[in-house]
Formats: structure tokens, sequence, C-alpha cells
């Protein structure tokens, strides 16, 4: 009864270096999110998929890139990071966009990311 | 765009007593879903009461209840009998129909107080 796991929990980079998060999810959700949660601000989304194989554009994507190769597994990276991507990022996802009440997202319990 | 506005970034209230929580939002669409997330102190992001608009009837779950007014664009989030547990930070959120992008208000954070 895993749900939404996220790796790592805790991570700290220097300013250009690269990493990447990943999220992993054994619901067999199509739907899987990446959002940055930043004070004052609530939740951001960065980007989506809506399936394997497919990755769209959030509202803040600038300065990261996704994979969803694997229908469980969605990996968010930063090729070169700074200082403005220190937040908590949060992975989440949801069967499917239908009226079954199927649109709630579960989360995972988010991953901190400083970059100094 | 749609946004989500929270205008209390925090706020207490006494334990078993009723708190009122609240949150606008701005949006031309007719058809969307709204939702209030609990975020304690672990960071879990926990859904809390989920509301379709199409629906006049308010959500409650427990003791938590909604006050839905679609034309003023207000969903307000009620806590009775408040409990230590609650203390949390609360999100409002928006979704439109068949649309990926949720969006958050940026919180209020409830403290209860014994």
């Amino acid at each position: 009864n895993a749900g939404v796991t996220q790796t790592p929990k805790f991570r700290v980079l220097k300013t250009g270096q690269s990493m990447t998060l990943l999220c992993a999810q054994d619901m067999n959700h199509e739907y899987m999110y990446w959002y940055r949660q930043d004070p004052g601000m609530g939740l951001r989304l960065i980007h989506y998929s809506v399936g394997e194989g497919t990755t769209a554009k959030g509202e803040v994507p600038d300065g990261y890139n996704v994979s969803r190769l694997k229908k469980q597994n969605f990996l968010l990276g930063l090729e070169s990071a700074a200082p403005s991507q220190t937040s908590v990022y949060f992975c989440a996802s949801t069967p499917d966009l239908g009226d079954s009440g199927a649109n709630v997202l579960t989360f995972g319990a988010g991953s901190r990311l400083t970059v100094l | 765009a749609q946004t989500v506005t929270q205008s209390q970034p925090e706020m207490s209230v006494q334990e078993a007593e009723t708190v009122t929580l609240s949150c606008t939002y701005d949006t031309s669409e007719n058809n969307y879903y709204l939702f209030w997330y609990k975020q304690p102190p672990s960071r879990q992001m926990i859904l809390v009461i989920r509301q379709e608009a199409y629906k006049q009837q308010n959500a409650t779950e427990n003791r938590f209840s909604v006050n839905f007014q679609k034309a003023a664009k207000s969903f307000s989030l009620k806590i009775s009998d408040s409990q230590l547990g609650d203390t949390a930070m609360y999100f409002c959120a928006f979704m439109r129909y068949n649309n990926n992008d949720m969006r958050f208000g940026a919180g209020t954070r409830l403290t209860v107080k014994p």
C-alpha cells in the first residue's frame, strides 16, 4: 500500500549541478504531476504526464525536464540547478479526469531540495 | 488563467470550537471542481473535501463542510468541533473540468489551541 513514493526526500546541491527526482506510483494511475511548493505561493504545476511516453508543460516549467518511460514512474530533472529552484517538490497522480471522482490527486510526501 | 485567493495567511481556534477558512477564485468556466487539501507538519498533502461546481448541494465530510457560492466564486471551509490534529496548512484548489492544471491558493495556516 505504498501509493506515491518520492526519492530522495532531501537533497542539497551546488549551483550548476544536475539531479533527478524520482516519483513512483503503484496504483496504475494514468496521470502524474510534478509541483513545487514555495512559501506564500501554494503549489505550482511544473510538468505533467497523461500517460506513458507523454509529457506536457505546466505553469512553471523553465529549468526542468521530465520523462515518463514507464507508466509507474515520473522523473523530474534539473540539468543545471539554480538557487531559485530551492523548494519542496511534490509528485502526485490520479487515474483520470472523469466525473467518477477520480480527479482527486494522491500526493507523495515531498522532496526538499536546497541549491546553494 | 484561473486564480485562487486565500486571504487569511494564519488563523487560530480553540479546541472544540468552529472555524471557517475563506477561499475565492476567479474563472470564466462553468464546469469545474474545487478542493480543500490539508498539509500537516508531516508535509503530506491530504484531501479534505471536494465539490463539483454543477452540484448545488454543499459537500460535507464528517466535521468538515463547505459553503459553495458559485455566483460569488467563493468556497469556504468550515471545521466544526476543532481537534488538535486539525493543526495544519490548508490549501484551496481549483481545477477546470477535464483539465490537468490544478491551481492552488497560497494556504492558510491553522492552529488549534488546547
